[in-house]
């Protein structure tokens, strides 16, 4: 069974700071990788999808890695906004022949401090 | 944003009786999920539509049952609602790309439902 692990659990920096988050699996068969944003009190917005074809994908500030050898994501944000604040969640799917049931982790809350 | 809908987005209800939650998409995607998201489990998918009429189960199915008659509605039901199934549900939908993968996964805005 797909497990995937968030860490840190909670982050706060001050504005302008880069920083990473991470997100680690253990089923390395997987076909990609999706990051969700969620503010409190709403649904989750999807920020990036990477297919296991790719190592990176970037959006605007963002840019997330992709190792699934070590099984392994990560979350780059760059020059943090306190608009940046809220809970980000990485999720992986099953093996291709479970269909399309995502396993997400518990997320990381960011508190970006003007 | 895609266009995705459920109603009711609160509802408090009684032990015991019956309820059922909408999710309507505007964007023909062919994949339709029902997720709960409670403190300290994250999120748990229960059911999901890979098709009209052809749904599956997913990790927390039991008391919940789903119906997709058309290609943009996915209900959920609740059979007897019960104090454990206090929790907010997230509607999701997703498409399959080339090649047969899954492309992003949208979801709504999500229902609060409290079981008294």
């Amino acid at each position: 069974k797909q497990e995937v692990t968030q860490i840190p659990a909670a982050l706060s920096v001050p504005e302008g700071e880069n920083l990473v988050l991470n997100c680690s699996f253990t089923d390395s068969a997987i076909y990609n990788l999706q990051w969700f944003r969620q503010d409190p009190g709403k649904g989750l917005t999807s920020l990036l999808l990477i297919q296991s074809s790719q190592r990176e994908q970037t959006s605007g500030r963002l840019n997330a890695s992709l190792d699934k050898s070590s099984g392994r994501s990560t979350l780059y944000i760059a020059a943090s906004q306190p608009g940046d604040s809220a809970t980000y969640l990485c999720a992986v799917p099953g093996r291709v022949t479970s269909g399309s049931r995502l396993t997400f982790g518990e997320g990381t809350q960011l508190t970006v401090n003007p | 944003d895609a266009g995705i809908t459920q109603s009711p987005r609160h509802k408090v209800t009684e032990t015991g009786t019956p309820v059922t939650l909408r999710c309507h998409q505007t964007e023909n995607h062919r994949y339709m999920y029902w997720y709960r998201q409670d403190p300290g489990h994250g999120l748990r998918l229960i059911h999901y539509s890979y098709g009209v009429k052809d749904t599956d189960k997913g990790e927390v199915s039991d008391g919940y049952s789903v119906s997709r008659s058309k290609t943009e509605d996915f209900l959920l039901t609740l059979e007897s609602a019960t104090s454990s199934q206090t929790s907010v549900y997230f509607c999701a939908i997703s498409d399959r790309l080339a090649g047969g993968v899954d492309g992003e996964l949208f979801f709504g805005e999500g229902s609060r439902l409290t079981v008294l």
